[in-house]
């Protein structure tokens, strides 16, 4: 089974902090995403990875970065953190296998709360 | 830009069947996926569809017309721990292939199973 880890169920932070939320997947896939869920928006993506050290901007980018340094690890990072960014991520990895039906797979999110 | 719509909320009978729509307008196309999530946990993958027609896995069947930017969910036999939230969601095809572009999500049905 894949298996994608999030490193914190629950974070709590202040505005202006500088904040790391990581994502580990033990399933070798080249593609990474990070999105935010949010009630009565939906799931949204914030920036995604389809190799080592290359990153694509998503919808929602502003006020994220990212990091992909190693294949199996994709960390989110809010360079200063505002209350507006108070929500659920969620990290998700698929397969790369040109005109494949490869799902993304979740794992179980980070619940962020900016004070 | 994108636009995928489907009902916030469907309530039905456990034994019965129901489906559950949902009508996308997206920059590109290159499949669809239907996602389960319980609250709280990480959303999880149903099923994919590329070309028209009905897909079947089980209790669960998905149908596409892409003339019609449509598709829907079907599921039968309903169960108590099929209450839940679906999720509709479209990968647009815009990025390097291999799957390496993010999905663009429905804001999610709430599906309430009653006795």
């Amino acid at each position: 089974d894949v298996k994608v880890t999030q490193s914190s169920r629950y974070l709590v932070k202040r505005t202006g902090e500088k904040v790391f939320l990581e994502c580990v997947q033990d399933m070798d896939h080249e593609n990474m995403f990070w999105y935010r869920q949010d009630p009565g928006l939906g799931l949204r993506l914030i920036y995604f990875s389809y190799d080592v050290k290359m990153k694509e901007k998503g919808d929602i980018p502003e006020g994220y970065s990212v990091s992909r340094e190693k294949k199996e690890r994709f960390s989110l990072i809010l360079e200063s953190a505002s209350t507006n960014q108070t929500s659920m991520y969620l990290c998700a990895s698929s397969a790369a296998r040109q005109g494949s039906n490869q799902p993304q797979h979740f794992g179980d999110g980070t619940r962020l709360s900016i004070l | 830009g994108q636009n995928i719509d489907q009902p916030t909320e469907m309530t039905a009978t456990e034994g019965a069947i129901v489906q559950i729509n949902c009508t996308y307008q997206t920059s590109g196309f290159n499949g669809l996926f239907w996602y389960q999530q319980h609250a709280g946990e990480a959303p999880t993958f149903l099923s994919y569809n590329v070309l028209d027609g009905l897909e079947e896995k089980g209790r669960f069947s998905s149908f596409l017309s892409r003339s019609k930017g449509y598709s829907y969910l079907l599921l039968k036999e309903l169960q108590m721990k099929d209450s839940a939230s679906y999720l509709c969601a479209v990968r647009n095809g815009m990025g390097s292939g291999g799957g390496a572009d993010g999905l663009t999500f429905g804001k999610g049905t709430h599906l309430i199973i009653q006795p």
